[in-house]
């Protein structure tokens, strides 16, 4: 059975940082694509980033380039999302998504989230 | 960067055919995924390329495309379709995925 779970976040204050994980089982991590989808409360979804199969190529939204890094542990089969800078506007709920294939961009499974809430 | 635009609401009634619609430039180049989504729980797929379903989504759902506006169709809508839909593409001028705002479908 495919599993994701996400897990890090939490509450921090404006300019802190936080380090996502999401561990995943039940398929062969090293060969997916995976990505990162953001959710703010009563809001749509935002596509966040995404990483190929060995990690070597990576891709942000324009909201969080240059602030977040996308990464991976294959022998541990984890995904990581390193936020640092964080703002207000970053509030939201964290979805790891496994790429149905090698860069298909159709997310087939989900994680439950982990809600990252940014707050003096 | 491009934008995928669909309707905030729509209604059907129970046992009807509801039409959702996403249209946006990326559309012309890239098949669109959708994704129902219930409150307080993760994004499903139900809908992804030409018009493929994953194991275990009913077959009345289903997809189509035409220029830039990608359709779901739910064929004889059921209540516990009630949710929010989302519909996703790449980018068609970077490496980057775009969702659509979502509708909100009620099952009357």
């Amino acid at each position: 059975e495919v599993q994701l779970v996400e897990s890090g976040g939490g509450l921090v204050q404006p300019g802190g940082s936080l380090r996502l994980s999401c561990e995943v089982s039940g398929f062969i991590f090293s060969n997916y694509w995976m990505h990162w989808v953001r959710q703010a409360p009563g809001k749509g979804l935002l596509w966040v980033s995404r990483i190929n199969s060995d990690g070597s190529s990576t891709t942000y939204a324009d909201s969080v380039k240059g602030r977040f890094t996308i990464s991976r542990d294959n022998a541990k089969n984890t995904l990581y999302l390193q936020m640092n800078s964080l703002r207000a506007e970053d509030t939201a709920v964290y979805y790891c998504a496994r790429d149905l294939g090698t860069s298909s961009w159709y997310f087939d499974y989900w994680g439950q989230g982990t809600l990252v809430t940014v707050s003096s | 960067s491009s934008e995928l635009t669909q309707d905030p609401a729509v209604s059907v009634a129970l046992g009807q055919t509801v039409r959702i619609t996403c249209q946006g430039d990326s559309l012309r180049n890239y098949y669109a995924s959708w994704y129902q989504q219930k409150p307080g729980q993760a994004p499903v797929l139900v809908i992804y390329a030409k018009n493929d379903r994953p194991s275990g989504i009913p077959d009345r759902f289903s997809g189509s495309s035409s220029g830039n506006t990608a359709s779901l169709t739910i064929t004889g809508a059921q209540a516990e379709d009630e949710a929010d839909y989302y519909c996703s593409s790449r980018d068609s001028s970077d490496n980057r995925g775009i969702f659509g705002g979502g509708t909100k479908l009620t099952v009357l």
